[in-house]
């Protein structure tokens, strides 16, 4: 079975312009969960999503960062304007259920640096 | 409000040599731990995870790990590393739907 999916999985980028990252979690996962990784802050809980409704958004930093999941199949993370600052690798992850005893699994990440 | 601290952030560790990574967690309610692994420009995968029951958990690559309530520790343990090994590892305590991850052990193994 595929895993989660992310692309691109690296983006450079000037600052001030838009950013979009995009997720394709597991098949059948309810939940979906945005995180960003950075040598700072470590790993951060951006957003979280249940059947496609954002449940948690206190993680996303500020008003230049927002996310979408139309379907149970996609979901996004736009930066904009972007800034050196939102220099990090941003991770998607799903689980099958909102369950505390469930696993979340990790997409390969998108590294992405703002110049 | 839960959290964990990773005593060490870097372990340099000799092939075949056992390894410890530490773990302590705060929590005022029932904890469920995990620990991942990151291999390098990688995402994260889980090794194992502590839900209730047994507390010695056995996990994937031959990784184990302790759940000790009164020392509040979830310690990880292989006997004998690899240099596959080499990763940064990822100690973290679930809320709910929400992780907390600790700043990450980075182990190095040698030959």
């Amino acid at each position: 079975d595929a895993g989660v999916i992310q692309s691109p999985r690296h983006e450079v980028t000037e600052m001030g312009q838009e950013v979009t990252l995009r997720c394709k979690p597991i098949s059948g996962h309810n939940s979906l969960f945005w995180y960003r990784q950075t040598m700072m802050r470590g790993l951060e809980l951006l957003i979280y999503f249940n059947n496609n409704v954002p449940i948690d958004d206190s993680g996303m930093p500020e008003d230049r960062f927002s996310a979408k999941m139309p379907n149970a199949s996609f979901s996004t993370l736009k930066i904009q304007p972007s800034e050196p600052r939102d220099s990090a690798v941003y991770f998607c992850a799903s689980s099958p259920t909102s369950s505390i005893a469930d696993t979340q699994y990790f997409g390969p990440g998108t590294r992405l640096t703002v110049l | 409000a839960q959290s964990v601290t990773q005593l060490d952030s870097q372990v340099p560790v000799f092939e075949e040599a056992p390894v410890e990574l530490r773990c302590n967690y705060s929590s005022s309610v029932s904890v469920y731990l995990f620990w991942y692994v990151q291999y390098p420009n990688q995402g994260l995968q889980l090794l194992l995870k502590y839900l209730s029951g047994s507390t010695l958990v056995k996990g994937i690559n031959g990784f184990e790990a302790e759940f000790n309530k009164s020392q509040t520790s979830f310690h990880l343990r292989k006997p004998s590393v690899h240099i596959s090994d080499t990763a940064e590892y990822f100690c973290a305590v679930k809320n709910d739907y929400k992780l907390s991850f600790g700043a990450g052990t980075t182990v190095t193994v040698r030959a």
